[in-house]
């Protein structure tokens, strides 16, 4: 069975940082792209940022371009995302997310983060 | 950069009855990469339609996807009342490389 469990969330200054991360398991991991996808309260999804699946390729969605770096370590079935000068407006649900084909059938059950002070 | 708008924003249908969303892009889209999903409060998405017309694993049939360009749609044939939640259309390639529309909620 596919999961994937986020962690590190939490309530974090404005201009503080945070490293979440993503445990995979029930799939070769390091044969699949990942995505992270974030969700404000009450709000709709919006894309983070991507990473093939041997780390060739990143992207990043603009809104956190510079402020967020995604890597991820095959050898432990992990994805990260460290997140530098948030802002009120990173305040969401993050979602990890593995990819195929340009469209994700496995998601974790997400992680909250707060930045508030 | 590619925008995605869903509509109408909120349907108001009742159980039985037929559902029909749409989502339209700034520009075109491959249909290989419009996908669609349906998000319960407090979980995460789940994937209805990839590649625009194909149902991912587990999807009941009552639920299609069609169109190409810029014009997809996503039909529920039957509504049951699990079916009363938010839905949201994704595409994959274009400037950014992941974009998802607003989302039309189904409201009973």
């Amino acid at each position: 069975e596919v999961q994937l469990v986020e962690s590190g969330g939490g309530l974090v200054q404005p201009g503080g940082s945070l490293r979440l991360s993503c445990a995979a398991s029930g799939f070769t991991f390091s044969s699949y792209s990942m995505n992270w996808v974030r969700q404000a309260p009450g709000k709709g999804l919006e894309w983070v940022s991507f990473i093939s699946s041997i780390s060739s390729t990143i992207y990043y969605a603009d809104s956190v371009k510079g402020r967020f770096t995604i890597s991820r370590d095959n050898a432990k079935n992990s994805l990260y995302l460290q997140m530098n000068s948030l802002r009120a407006e990173d305040t969401a649900v993050y979602y990890c997310a593995v990819v195929v084909g340009g469209y994700s059938d496995y998601w974790g059950q997400g992680t909250l983060v707060t930045v508030s002070s | 950069e590619i925008v995605l708008t869903q509509s109408p924003g909120t349907l108001s249908l009742s159980p039985g009855e037929r559902a029909t969303l749409s989502c339209r892009a700034s520009q075109s889209v491959s249909s290989s990469y419009l996908a669609w999903y349906q998000q319960k409060p407090g979980q995460a998405p789940r994937l209805l339609i990839y590649g625009a017309s194909s149902r991912a694993t587990g999807i009941p049939d009552r639920f299609s996807g069609s169109g190409s360009g810029t014009d997809f749609t996503l039909t529920i044939s039957r509504l049951e009342p699990e079916d009363f939640i938010v839905y949201y259309c994704q595409q994959y390639g274009s400037s950014p490389l992941f974009t998802f529309g607003p989302g039309t909620k189904v409201d009973i």
